[in-house]
Formats: structure tokens, C-alpha cells, sequence
């Protein structure tokens, strides 16, 4: 069966600093990998995803992720944090082939950006 | 082209009671999911549709039910509403096409159950 695990339920970071928020799935097939960004009271945004194409995948706003089978992780990074990058942060697995619209997501990690 | 659209957007209801929500999808979409997410458990999968058909359904409950239009609009049922069922449902479409397979978030709805 497939899971997210996503360490750190919440991370703070300065405005300026980097950004990473980590990410594990669990899956018996290629999966394909998807970061979302909701803000508070809105949906979820696509950031990026990972459909096995190149393992370093460069999404909106600045952030990207890489694709690492050997550590089963899809971490997201952004050099320098904004203050508008403060929301909370999914990380999905999906299996594709006809198991596309079914996502698993993981906990969620909040983001906060300290001036 | 517009966004995924859902109604209501606020919606409180009785224990007991069932109610109906509402999801467009993007123009040209053909599948369409249905998530809750709660404080508690998170981002849950409820089901899916595609070309009208269920095709793949999560854990939940048979009071949670759905179906999908043939202009791809999709409709979720809750019955016999309990507390628990209180959360944010959130309906994705996508086009479906391999190797893609991205979903496009509605800004969901909000069920409260007194």
C-alpha cells in the first residue's frame, strides 16, 4: 500500500533562508510524486510533480524537489523563503495508471516565515 | 479557462441529516475526486469518477456516496450525517492523461454538523 510520511509537522525558517520540508512515500510501483501549498480558508496549488521524467523537478515560486528512489524521498527546497511562502505544504503519491486521481497525502507540514 | 468550482461554499447542517455538495470541473476534464480533510486525519480520498463511472473509492463509509453527469460535473451525498463528518471536502479534476495525471484543487466546501 502506498503512504506519505512528512517530517516535521511544522518548520519555521527566517525570511531569506532556505526551505526544506521533507518528504518519504511508500509505494510498490514507480510512483508519481506531487507537492501542494494551501493557504489558510483556499484549496490545494499545485507546486510540482515528479511523473519519471528528470529527477529534479522545478516548479512555481522558485521551489523544486528531487526525486531520490534509492531514499524513497521527494524533498522541497526553495533558496531564499518569502513571507508569502508561509502555508501549509502536502506532499501526494500516486500510482497513475488508472489510479490517477486517487492521491495519497501525507500529514502536512506548516511553514511559518519569520521577518 | 476557469478553475474548479464548488458549492456551496459554507454549509451547516443537523446531525441526521444529509446533505448534497457540488463540484464543477475544469472545461475538458474528465475525472474528478473527492478528498475530506480534517484536522485530524488530514487529506482523506473519497472516491473518484471517471466517464461516469466510480473508479476507485476510499475507505469510507457507504454513507458517503457520489456519482458524476455526463458534462463531467460531479456530486457528493453524505447521509445520515453524524459530528465526525464535519470537515473541508475538497473536489479535484484532472485530464487524465498518463504520465500527467495532475489534479486541480477546488477551494472546497465547508461542512459544519451541529
Amino acid at each position: 500500500a502506498q503512504s506519505v510520511t512528512q517530517l516535521g509537522s511544522h518548520v519555521s525558517v527566517s525570511e531569506g533562508a532556505l526551505v526544506l520540508l521533507r518528504c518519504n512515500y511508500s509505494s510498490s510501483v514507480p510512483p508519481y510524486l506531487f507537492w501542494y501549498v494551501q493557504y489558510p480558508n483556499q484549496g490545494l496549488q499545485l507546486l510540482l510533480k515528479y511523473t519519471s521524467a528528470a529527477t529534479l523537478v522545478k516548479g512555481i515560486n522558485g521551489f523544486e524537489a528531487e526525486f531520490k528512489k534509492s531514499e524513497t524521498s521527494f524533498h522541497l527546497t526553495k533558496p531564499s523563503a518569502h513571507m508569502s511562502d508561509a502555508a501549509e505544504y502536502f506532499c501526494a503519491v500516486s500510482e497513475g495508471r488508472g489510479q490517477g486521481g486517487k492521491l495519497i497525502f501525507g500529514q502536512g507540514t506548516e511553514l511559518s516565515v519569520k521577518p | 479557462k476557469a478553475g474548479v468550482t464548488q458549492t456551496p461554499r459554507y454549509l451547516i447542517k443537523t446531525r441526521g441529516q444529509q446533505v448534497t455538495l457540488s463540484c464543477s470541473p475544469i472545461s475538458g476534464h474528465r475525472s474528478v475526486s473527492w478528498y475530506q480533510q480534517t484536522p485530524g486525519q488530514g487529506l482523506q480520498f473519497l472516491f473518484e469518477y471517471f466517464s461516469e463511472t466510480q473508479r476507485n473509492k476510499g475507505n469510507f463509509p457507504g454513507r458517503f456516496s457520489g456519482r458524476q453527469f455526463s458534462n463531467s460535473r460531479s456530486e457528493m451525498n453524505v447521509s445520515t450525517l453524524e459530528l465526525g463528518d464535519s470537515a473541508l471536502y475538497l473536489c479535484a479534476s484532472s485530464l487524465d492523461i498518463p504520465k500527467v495525471y495532475e489534479q486541480y484543487f477546488g477551494p472546497g466546501t465547508r461542512l459544519t454538523v451541529t
